[in-house]
């Protein structure tokens, strides 16, 4: 079964600022998608960026960007230019592309709470 | 853009009473899920549902669960007998084949 950590729980970054969340895996699949989502006090989950695994160019959304390194199954997510908004919950999330099993759920790794200072 | 549309946002139910939570997917997606999030936890998968009949499903989702799609548009999760340990944000997600995966806004079930 696959398995994902989050081995910071809590970061804090000054606003403005860079941060950097980290996220490994664990699978024995050679074709699969990651997710960066996004939990703030309102609990709602939103996408924050997506990458497939046979993709090597690393996905970036504006100031989101991740750094993918399959063979060590590392996955961290790098958030420039800090904004207060961007104060929540971060969850890694991987997911099997076994589509033809009628199954695409996600495995979710811990999260890590993320304060910016003003 | 599309959206996953839960009913209610909030649930209070006494302990060992049925609640049926609502969901309506993305009108094209062939996939549905429900997932639960315990109060300050990780988000857990708890089924998914293909073709009209449930492809996977985890430990937590024992006899006193249930889902349903009772037409096109719904997707219904049951619990039997809520206990207090049921208490949780409930996130209801679709999805098309190895594409977009959207979740829902959530229901809160508390249970007392």
């Amino acid at each position: 079964a696959q398995t994902v950590t989050q081995s910071q729980p809590e970061m804090s970054v000054q606003e403005a600022e860079t941060v950097t969340l980290s996220c490994t895996y664990d699978t024995s699949e050679s074709d699969y998608y990651l997710f960066w989502y996004k939990q703030p006090p309102s609990r709602q989950m939103i996408l924050v960026i997506r990458q497939e695994a046979y993709k090597q160019q690393n996905a970036t959304e504006n100031r989101f960007s991740v750094n993918f390194q399959k063979a060590a199954k590392s996955f961290s997510l790098k958030i420039s230019d800090s904004q207060l908004g961007d104060a929540a919950m971060y969850f890694c999330a991987y997911r099997s592309p076994r589509a033809n099993f009628g199954n695409e759920k996600l495995t979710f790794g811990t999260g890590t709470r993320l304060t910016i200072i003003p | 853009e599309p959206e996953v549309t839960q009913t209610p946002s909030h649930q209070v139910t006494q302990m060992g009473q049925e609640v049926i939570l609502r969901c309506v997917p993305i009108s094209n997606h062939l996939y549905f899920y429900w997932y639960r999030q315990i109060l300050g936890q990780k988000v857990e998968f708890l089924v998914s549902f293909y073709n009209n009949e449930i492809s996977e499903k985890s430990e937590i989702f024992d006899d006193q669960f249930s889902v349903e799609r009772p037409d096109g548009s719904n997707f219904t999760l049951k619990i039997r007998s809520t206990k207090l340990e049921d208490s949780a944000m409930y996130f209801c997600a679709s999805s098309a084949r190895g594409r977009g995966y959207t979740f829902g806004s959530g229901t809160r079930l508390t249970v007392v």
